[in-house]
């Protein structure tokens, strides 16, 4: 079946370290995201990739970086420059729009990641 | 500038209990809505969409109806099941760009 995978499940991180995210789809989508999600509250988007080879930053970019060398693969690096990473990491995709206006399609999201600090 | 607000939680309510559940947004342009649900530990599901006014989203008893007049788009279902609890997102897309817009997420527990 299509969709997103998210890995690891649940991660570690030592103080000073990066740790790397992967999300991976084989939906054919062109635009993909990454979101932070801290208990109890929303959403926030930290980067989000429009087609390969191009990113943008989202509203909480500090301390995290991306890259988009295929279709299919969004790694998320969170940094040593990242003070509080501990959260639960969502990322999603999303098709272009068909045939009409570009935002008719939703997004689709993975399972997410869990990053704690040990 | 764009945003999505919610009605605040938690909400709980008894099986076989109507639910309303309140989003009204903010948009340029002609938004399309959404709305999401989140089980413990898991990502979002679309739950049902609206892309125009007046459209009805419906799915798995949810029903929502994107009113431009009053800029909302409430969720809403008959009839309540234990197997409903949930957090739901309201959220929209606007017609330009590739953003989507959340709000804040309202958590629903039923009880039997």
């Amino acid at each position: 079946d299509g969709g997103i995978t998210q890995s690891p499940k649940y991660l570690f991180r030592k103080e000073g370290q990066n740790v790397t995210l992967s999300c991976e789809q084989n939906l054919n989508h062109d635009a993909m995201y990454w979101y932070r999600q801290d208990p109890g509250q929303g959403l926030r988007l930290i980067y989000y990739s429009q087609i390969v080879n191009d990113f943008q930053k989202g509203d909480i970019a500090e301390g995290y970086s991306v890259s988009r060398e295929k279709k299919e693969s969004f790694p998320l690096t969170v940094t040593s420059a990242q003070k509080n990473p501990t959260a639960f990491y969502l990322c999603a995709s999303r098709a272009p729009g068909t045939g009409g206006p570009l935002n008719n399609q939703p997004q689709h999201f993975g399972d997410g990641t869990r990053l704690s600090i040990l | 500038g764009n945003s999505v607000t919610q009605m605040e939680g938690p909400v709980t309510l008894s099986e076989e209990a109507f639910l309303t559940i309140n989003c009204t947004y903010t948009a340029t342009g002609y938004p399309s809505l959404f709305w999401y649900v989140q089980y413990p530990g898991e990502g979002l599901q679309l739950l049902l969409k609206a892309t125009k006014a007046d459209d009805k989203g419906s799915n798995k008893g949810f029903e929502a109806t994107y009113r431009k007049e009053t800029t909302s788009f409430h969720l809403e279902k008959g009839s309540v099941q234990v197997s409903d609890s949930a957090v739901y997102f309201c959220a929209l897309a606007t017609n330009t760009g590739n953003q989507f817009y959340f709000g804040t997420g309202t958590s629903l527990t039923v009880i039997p």
